[in-house]
């Protein structure tokens, strides 16, 4: 079985600070990993993704997520918040065996993202 | 191009009727899933096709729901008899074979 956690329900942040979203992972083959985030009555957008490589993977609107594996972690990061980047962030995991595992993902439950003035 | 696309919108239904639900995929995708967002709750996979592969419907709550996908395209989610805790924002979303998921805009779902 495979599974994702964020601690944090709610983050807050403000403008101009660094922020970090937690994700932690349970699965038994190699992971692939995988941020959303979703804006008000719309649907999920793809942040970014790690399958293989090098730890630390950039995605959209200047997020990065750090892969390690010892702690099981990819926790969500950016240098410097907006006010815009408000929104819910959904962390995902699968399997990353082709033969039985399939392609479907596994959510965490989400962490509201609020970033202030 | 064209995103993942989902009709309707919006579904408002009375307890114990029927409801059909689109959905279609980017253009290319070879795989197609169904999920359900439940009002302060996370994503819950419902149904996944993988090309000509029997699906995998491990996530069906119930023998209510049923979905096909016909001609390796347009998929359409089938809630028979709904319940009010069928309520909930419906999502489809495809993909190439392991690549990331896109997600359409969601089908909202209110049975009353």
């Amino acid at each position: 079985a495979q599974s994702v956690a964020q601690p944090e329900d709610q983050v807050n942040v403000a403008e101009g600070n660094p922020l970090t979203v937690k994700c932690t992972y349970s699965v038994s083959g190699n992971p692939y990993l995988f941020w959303y985030v979703q804006y008000p009555n719309r649907g999920l957008q793809f942040l970014l993704k790690y399958i293989t490589g090098d730890n630390l993977v950039k995605g959209s609107y200047g997020f990065e997520a750090e892969f390690n594996k010892s702690q099981t972690s990819f926790h969500l990061k950016k240098p410097s918040a907006l006010v815009s980047d408000s929104a819910l962030y959904f962390c995902a995991v699968r399997d990353g065996r082709l033969t039985g595992g399939g392609n479907k993902l596994t959510f965490g439950t989400g962490t509201q993202l609020k970033v202030e003035l | 191009g064209a995103g993942v696309s989902q009709s309707p919108s919006n579904k408002v239904t009375e307890k114990g009727k029927d409801v059909e639900l689109r959905c279609d995929p980017i253009s290319g995708h070879t795989a197609l899933y169904w999920y359900r967002q439940s009002l302060g709750q996370g994503l819950e996979f419902l149904i996944y096709f993988q090309g000509n592969s029997a699906p995998d419907k491990s996530g069906l709550p119930s023998d209510r729901f049923s979905a096909e996908r016909t001609g390796g395209s347009v998929s359409t989610l089938t809630i028979q008899r709904t319940q009010q805790e069928d309520s909930a924002v419906y999502l489809c979303a495809s993909s190439l074979m392991i690549a990331e998921q896109y997600f359409g805009p969601g089908t909202r779902l209110t049975v009353t």
